[in-house]
């Protein structure tokens, strides 16, 4: 059974610093990668996808990699800002398209 | 292009009645998948439907139900509710041709679902 990991469970960093955010895995067999972010109450915003073949994804200030072997993944965020406080949360999918998520990091950026 | 939605967003409900959620996907998907979100925790997947059939199936009892409708709209129901399934039900839409490839899934804004 796939269990996915979030380290730290709360983070919180001034603005303008660089972050890393956490994800690992147990069962390496995954098709891909994604992480999203999650507002107070609100819905998932995918914010990268990383295929299984990949070792990373870049959007903007974010940097998404990808090791299989060692059943982990990071998510960086350069230059942070007040506007990046959310939860973000990683989801490997396995068969039938299932994502399974971790239990996420809520981030809170100081101003 | 209409993103992913869902209705209705908030709704309350005794203990033992029974609830349906609705979910439109987005133009040109024809996979849904539905996730329950306990407070303080990561989705759980419930189920997927794939061309109007049910295509996987998380661990949570009969009493949860789908149907996926032809123009891919999908509904979620759930028999004798428990206070337990307080939650936020979230759909998500991809355009996978149902099969374990991967494409990516855009996720509706949810319904939260209070059971007292």
């Amino acid at each position: 059974k796939q269990e996915v990991t979030q380290i730290p469970a709360a983070l919180s960093v001034p603005e303008g610093e660089n972050l890393v955010l956490n994800c690992s895995f147990t069962d390496s067999a995954i098709y891909n990668l994604q992480w999203f972010r999650q507002d107070p109450g609100k819905g998932l915003t995918s914010l990268l996808l990383i295929q299984s073949s990949q070792r990373e994804q870049t959007s903007g200030r974010l940097n998404a990699s990808l090791d299989k072997s060692s059943g982990r993944s990071t998510l960086y965020i350069a230059a942070s800002q007040p506007g990046d406080s959310a939860t973000y949360l990683c989801a490997v999918v396995g068969s039938w398209e299932k994502l399974t998520f971790g239990t996420g990091t809520r981030l809170t950026i100081i101003p | 292009e209409t993103g992913v939605t869902q209705s209705p967003t908030h709704l309350i409900k005794t203990r033992g009645q029974q609830v349906t959620l609705r979910c439109s996907s987005q133009s040109g998907h024809n996979t849904v998948s539905w996730y329950q979100q306990a407070l303080g925790q990561g989705p759980q997947f419930i189920f997927q439907y794939y061309r109007e059939e049910e295509n996987g199936r998380g661990n949570f009892p009969p009493r949860f139900s789908g149907l996926q409708f032809p123009n891919y709209s999908s509904e979620l129901n759930v028999n004798a509710l428990e206070l337990d399934d307080s939650a936020l039900y979230l759909c998500a839409s991809s355009s996978a041709d149902g099969l374990a490839d991967s494409y990516e899934q855009y996720f509706g804004p949810g319904t939260r679902l209070t059971v007292t």
